[in-house]
């Protein structure tokens, strides 16, 4: 089925560890992004990509970085964890026109001790 | 830049009765309006979307929304819901300027009694 993939599904991380979420997708489309989705804040952007080569900062970059090598592959990179960074972060793209809608992985849920 | 706000943290409905979810944005320009809804260990489907056209627009699952400019709303309904309904639903507001970064509310959450 063609779609998002997400891995891990959770992880339980020790602060100041270093992780990468992986994020695969089998749409050839040409924007990504990263959220997180945390109790009564809904979902804010992390980063996003408009195109292979090429990202951007969104809403709550601070502590994690990204890289778009090719069009379907997406990483998230944690270099230091904190408490802060526990959450449910979620994979989606778009074909990238302004009324394209998001496609979304199943997410990774993400503890920080 | 713009904002989405829902106004209901969590509604209970019971089977087979109508279901309104609101949704307020704030946008200078007509924004681009989406409903997700969200089950359980799962990642966000959309429902619909609006960016033009007709105000009324039918999405999936026999949901339907009202872009009503006015009153800068953009409500969610469905006139008898089933159990299956139970979920969090999120609205987004994106915009021409902005593309592709969209704001989400803060969900509301649908529970469903028999």
């Amino acid at each position: 089925t063609a779609g998002i993939t997400q891995a891990p599904t959770s992880q339980i991380l020790a602060a100041g560890r270093s992780m990468t979420l992986r994020c695969t997708q089998d749409m050839r489309h040409n924007a990504m992004y990263w959220y997180r989705q945390d109790l009564g804040l809904g979902l804010r952007l992390i980063h996003y990509s408009n195109t292979a080569g090429t990202t951007g900062k969104g809403e709550v970059p601070d502590g994690y970085s990204v890289s778009r090598a090719n069009t379907d592959d997406f990483p998230l990179t944690l270099a230091s964890a904190v408490p802060s960074q526990t959450s449910v972060y979620f994979c989606a793209s778009s074909a990238g026109q302004p009324n394209s809608p998001l496609h979304f992985g199943n997410g990774t849920r993400l503890t920080v001790t | 830049a713009q904002s989405v706000t829902q106004p209901d943290i969590h509604i209970t409905v019971s089977e087979g009765a109508s279901l309104e979810l609101r949704c307020n944005y704030s946008y200078g320009a007509t924004p681009y309006l989406f409903w997700y809804v969200q089950s359980p260990g799962q990642g966000l489907q959309l429902l619909l979307k609006y960016f033009s056209g007709d105000t009324l627009v039918q999405g999936i699952k026999g949901f339907e929304a009202e872009f009503k400019r006015s009153q800068s709303s953009f409500n969610l309904r469905k006139p008898s819901v089933h159990w299956s309904d139970a979920a969090e639903y999120f609205c987004a507001v994106g915009a021409g300027d902005s593309w592709g970064k969209f704001q989400f509310g803060a969900g509301t959450q649908v529970v469903v009694t028999p």
